[in-house]
Parts: structure tokens; sequence; C-alpha cells
């Protein structure tokens, strides 16, 4: 089983819809983040959590929110989906310790809107 | 402004030879940076880390270059193989940042 698991892995929505991405780690640890990444490009940030009462925006927040149920659940929502948000995004988690902190990804959800 | 970018978007080689991928970054205050490889419809993987206070570390079949001089951080593969076909990232840890700044990434296609 994967250690970061993303649900759904595909999605296909309508414009203004209501869309929850879920991501759930068996890693144990505290922080976990959700990228977006669009081709081409790179990833960039949406909102990263340290532990499960913080919460941080990060370079591309808005219009999307986020919930860390538990250390090992962090969801992404976004409350009205428009088309430019078509992208495929990342859930992951981040070891921390001896200097470098390694990031651990999900395989991604893949989102469409139409 | 500040950011970690990549020469090329795209790079063909033949398979048992060498890659390079390179990296440039433009912010100087750096604790380390992270390569990573990501396969199609997979996310991206660790592959090797370097400090800031080295210039080489070698993994296996990878080497990783840092030149603080010139803000340039390159990956090399050694006799790439099928499997190495995928993007690269690097990714830069700023010094009092708490979150990595990626690059675009390097699509690296090996030719049998």
């Amino acid at each position: 089983d994967a250690d970061v698991t993303q649900t759904p892995r595909n999605r296909i929505t309508k414009t203004g819809k209501r869309i929850m991405l879920e991501c759930s780690q068996t890693k144990g640890h505290d922080r976990m983040y959700w990228y977006r990444q669009d081709p081409g490009l790179g990833l960039r940030l949406i909102y990263y959590s340290f532990d499960v009462k913080d919460i941080n925006k990060g370079e591309i927040s808005d219009g999307y929110s986020v919930s860390r149920q538990a250390q090992a659940k962090f969801s992404l929502s976004l409350e009205s989906a428009i088309p430019n948000q078509t992208a495929l995004y990342f859930c992951a988690t981040e070891s921390t310790g001896q200097g470098i902190n390694i990031q651990y990804f999900g395989a991604g959800t893949r989102l469409s809107v139409l | 402004g500040e950011s970690v970018g990549l020469h090329l978007p795209t790079l063909s080689v033949q398979e048992g030879d060498n890659s390079i991928i390179n990296c440039a970054y433009s912010n100087s205050a750096s604790d380390y940076f992270i390569w990573y490889k990501q396969e199609s419809g997979k996310g991206p993987q660790f592959i090797i880390d370097i400090r800031s206070n080295m210039d080489k570390r070698q993994g296996q079949r990878v080497t990783v270059l840092l030149n603080k001089t010139v803000k340039h951080l390159s990956l090399q593969i050694a006799a790439t193989q099928p499997g190495d076909s995928a993007v690269y990232f690097c990714a830069e840890n700023r010094k009092g940042a708490q979150k990595l700044v990626f690059g675009q990434g390097t699509r690296l296609t090996i030719n049998p």
C-alpha cells in the first residue's frame, strides 16, 4: 500500500461545484502539503500544515481551503470550482530531522473543471 | 523575482550515455537542494539531496554538483536506462523558510 494515498485519482466536475480532494498518510509525519501542477510548470504550493492545529496559506491559496482532520488526513476543497483550476494536484508529507526535510508525494489527483 | 529554474525543458540521450540536467537558482540563502524524479502518472520521488556547504554528492548512478559561485546545480545520471525517462525537478530550501521552492522541471527521454 502507498504511504501517501490520494482520492480520487481522477475527477471531472462542472463550474461552480464544490469538490473535495482527500489525502491520507501512514508515514506518521506531522507536516503535510497540497500542491498544484500545471503542464510544463513545476509544483506550486496551495496550503501546508505542520500539525493538526496549524494551517498555512501557500503561494496560490485563493479559491481553495483545507482541513486537517487528523495527523494522517489533510483534505483540499474547491468551494466553487472554475475551469482554471483544472490541474494535477499532489499531496505530500514531510520528514524532518538531520537538517534536511524530505517530502513524500502521493500519486496525484487529476481534476478537470468543465 | 527569486526563482529556481532550469536551463532546458527537454533532454534526449541515448541509452547507456550519461545525462546532465541543470538547474539555476537565484537565492543565495539556501540550506540545501533536492532533486526529485517524476515518472508518468506518478508523484515526484526523492532522488538525492545536497547541503549548501557541499560541492558534490554521489548516490547510486547519480551525482549532484553544486556551484555556489554561479548559483548552479546539476544532476548527472550515469549510464542512463529506459527507466530513467521522467521529469526531473530541482527544489530549494531557503534558510528561514519552511517550504521547498520547485523548479519547472526537465523532461529526460532515453532513446534506444
